[in-house]
């Protein structure tokens, strides 16, 4: 059973435009959530998280927006950047635990 | 700051063969983590190490995988014998201490024929 999901496998997004990514999970035990971005041949980078406390977590060109009632996060990059093209994963862990439950990842290509 | 180092980064071995990876975590790093991630999915914990201690090891498939962390610093992991079902890439990241950030390697990828 898939905790975490990222439905859309690819997106692609102009240059200078806005990337949306999106998560959904399913256990409400969750309370701590990350954005992980990677490139081909190298692990996964860690890139911005947001507790359940907060709704909103910004940092850069980088917002992470949470909403606990839909179980819903969705990462959002203002403006995209060729650079930005990677494979982006979403992560949750739960009650202190450090162990990370990861989606599948969301294919992110950023046209010039 | 040096990152976590990974060796084998390449590995192809026939079935029922025996294979072992290494990862150097980065210094000071107390918690130390591998995952395998098999083509088309996200990283799936494999086992967590606090220090040389196992905090997590509830989805290693004990019957031919095995890790080792000897004085809480470099660990190892082995898988024997390898099934097809095996091929993936292996991931080993590390963290200061509860909570904190993990930072991956470049992971091992792995080809069972």
């Amino acid at each position: 059973d898939q905790q975490v999901k990222q439905n859309s496998p690819s997106l692609s997004v102009q240059e200078g435009r806005i990337s949306i990514l999106n998560c959904d999970y399913t256990n409400s035990m969750f309370d701590y959530f990350l954005w992980y971005k990677k490139y081909p041949a190298e692990g996964p980078t860690f890139l911005i998280s947001i507790s359940s406390i907060k709704d909103k977590n910004e940092d850069g060109r980088f917002t992470v927006f949470l909403n606990k009632s839909a179980k819903h996060l969705s990462l959002h990059i203002v403006p995209s950047q060729p650079g930005d093209s990677a494979v982006y994963f979403c992560a949750a862990s739960k009650g202190g635990s450090e162990k990370l439950v990861f989606g599948k990842g969301t294919k992110l290509t950023v046209n010039p | 700051e040096a990152g976590v180092a990974q060796s084998p980064r390449y590995k192809i071995i026939e079935k029922r063969q025996s294979v072992a990876f290494w990862c150097n975590p980065i210094s000071g790093h107390a918690t130390l983590y591998w995952y395998q991630q098999i083509l088309g999915q996200g990283p799936k914990l494999l086992i967590q190490f606090q220090n040389n201690g196992v905090v997590d090891d509830s989805q290693l498939p004990k019957d031919r995988f095995s890790a080792e962390r000897l004085k809480g610093v470099d660990s190892t992991l082995k898988i024997q014998p390898a099934k097809l079902e095996d091929s993936a890439v292996y991931l080993c990241a590390s963290s200061k201490g509860h909570q904190e950030t993990q930072y991956f390697g470049p992971g091992t990828r792995l080809l069972v024929l």
